[in-house]
């Protein structure tokens, strides 16, 4: 069964600064990966996918992501971090069926 | 489109009574999901439909709870009796199969406290 772990409850990064949210995931076959945000009191926004094809890929909101196979890891990244950054970041994974797992959520915090 | 809608966005119940919580998916969307999001668990799968017919089942976690999907514009969710435990913010979302490609769209979400 798939599975995705996000090490750090908790990152802290200063406005201007490049931002790292760390996942890894495990999976039987190829994988299917995602990143969602979380606002307060609101429910979770797309912001990028990797399916297949290059391995770094582009979202919203200036996010991208780097699928690294050999490590299992698809950290999601922005070169310039924003104050409105600050949110939950969720990573997910599929095994190409219907059910996409998440993991438990990295705090963002960005400080001004 | 209005996005996915659920009901009511905060529910306030005494232990032992029923609690029904409603979703409204995205027009079109023919796939639909029941998420649980606590603190210590994170975001869980409760249940998945596929154009009204539930596919898995395996995250719902006991008896007392149950989903039905009527037609395509509606779905509940369903805690007979609630206990204290049950508390955590429920979502929906829906997306247009294959979902891999299109990603989720999830509603507001709707807070159950049970006291």
């Amino acid at each position: 069964a798939q599975s995705v772990a996000q090490p750090e409850d908790q990152v802290n990064v200063a406005e201007g600064n490049p931002l790292t949210v760390k996942c890894t995931y495990s999976v039987s076959g190829n994988p299917y990966l995602f990143w969602y945000v979380q606002y307060p009191n609101r429910g979770l926004q797309f912001l990028l996918k990797y399916i297949t094809g290059d391995n770094l890929v582009k979202g919203s909101y200036g996010f991208e992501a780097e699928f690294n196979k050999s490590q299992t890891s698809f950290h999601l990244k922005k070169p310039s971090a924003l104050v409105s950054d600050s949110a939950l970041y969720f990573c997910a994974v599929s095994e190409g069926d219907d059910k996409i797992i998440f993991g438990k959520g990295t705090r963002l915090h960005i400080l001004p | 489109d209005a996005g996915v809608i659920q009901s009511p966005r905060h529910e306030v119940t005494e232990m032992g009574q029923e609690v029904t919580l409603r979703c409204k998916p995205i027009s079109g969307h023919n796939s639909l999901f029941w998420y649980r999001q606590t603190m210590m668990r994170g975001l869980e799968l409760l249940i998945y439909f596929n154009n009204n017919v539930p596919i898995d089942d395996s995250g719902m976690p006991e008896d007392r709870f149950s989903a039905k999907m009527p037609n395509a514009s509606f779905s509940t969710l369903k805690i007979q009796p609630s206990e204290p435990r049950d508390s955590a913010v429920y979502f929906c979302a829906s997306s247009l199969r294959p979902e891999l490609f299109y990603g989720y769209t999830f509603g507001s979400g709707t807070r159950l406290t049970v006291v």
